[in-house]
């Protein structure tokens, strides 16, 4: 089975940062990973799909990228709203798996 | 507006079966494959199981093979997750979710299994 590692497993950050998290994949996934932004009480949202491609309706503050087995969301100018956990999900082969989540918290 | 709202969960005993619904609306539901992913109480999400458009292809994930079956009836627009042999560690909030090409996630609906 594919093991996604994120890191870091928690930040704290300020408004205007720029937020850097990774996603390191244990075997070549390819292109095949989306990013997701999940906040208190909610169903998780995809931001990035394919490592790099961002949603529809989502801000232009949210960058994905990498292949194979690294990939990284970066997040140019932090906002308020922003405060969530990140997970990313390879979907190039089954079983599907999750990483553990990066939870982005405001100082 | 694409809708997917599950239902059927609960509170159940260990060892006992529950079936969840997953009822679909505002796409073609028989176009897509779908997904059950569910998150524990404070915990991370875990990707349960996949069905293909047509049924035909159909994987799980180790954690519930041989006890949980997905399906689904492309005339009902209803994607299922028959849970049976439940475990307190099947203890979540599930979601049925389309993850490839435009995503959309449900609500979740939420299955305790406690005595």
């Amino acid at each position: 089975n594919t093991v996604m590692t994120q890191s870091p497993t928690s930040m704290f950050t300020s408004v205007g940062d720029r937020v850097t998290m990774s996603c390191k994949a244990s075997q070549n996934v390819d292109i095949n990973v989306g990013w997701y932004q999940q906040k208190t009480g909610q169903s998780p949202k995809r931001l990035i799909y394919w490592a790099s491609n961002r949603d529809t309706g989502v801000p232009d503050r949210f960058t994905g990228s990498g292949s194979g087995t690294d990939f990284t969301l970066t997040i140019s100018n932090m906002q308020a709203e922003d405060p969530a956990i990140y997970y990313c999900l390879q979907h190039n082969s089954y079983p599907y798996t999750f990483g553990a989540g990066t939870k982005l918290e405001l100082k | 507006e694409v809708q997917l709202v599950e239902s059927g969960g609960g509170l159940v005993q260990p060892g006992r079966s529950l079936k969840l619904s997953c009822l679909a609306s505002g796409f073609t539901f028989s176009n897509y494959g779908m997904n059950w992913i569910r998150q524990a109480p404070g915990k991370g999400l875990e990707w349960v199981a996949s069905i293909s458009s047509s049924s035909s292809y159909i994987y799980y994930a180790d954690t519930v093979k041989g006890r949980f079956t997905i399906s689904r009836d492309n005339a009902k627009n209803t994607l299922y997750l028959q849970m049976t042999s439940l475990r307190s560690e099947d203890t979540a909030l599930y979601y049925c979710a389309r993850i490839t090409t435009v995503a959309y996630w449900g609500q979740g609906v939420m299955v305790t299994v406690s005595s």
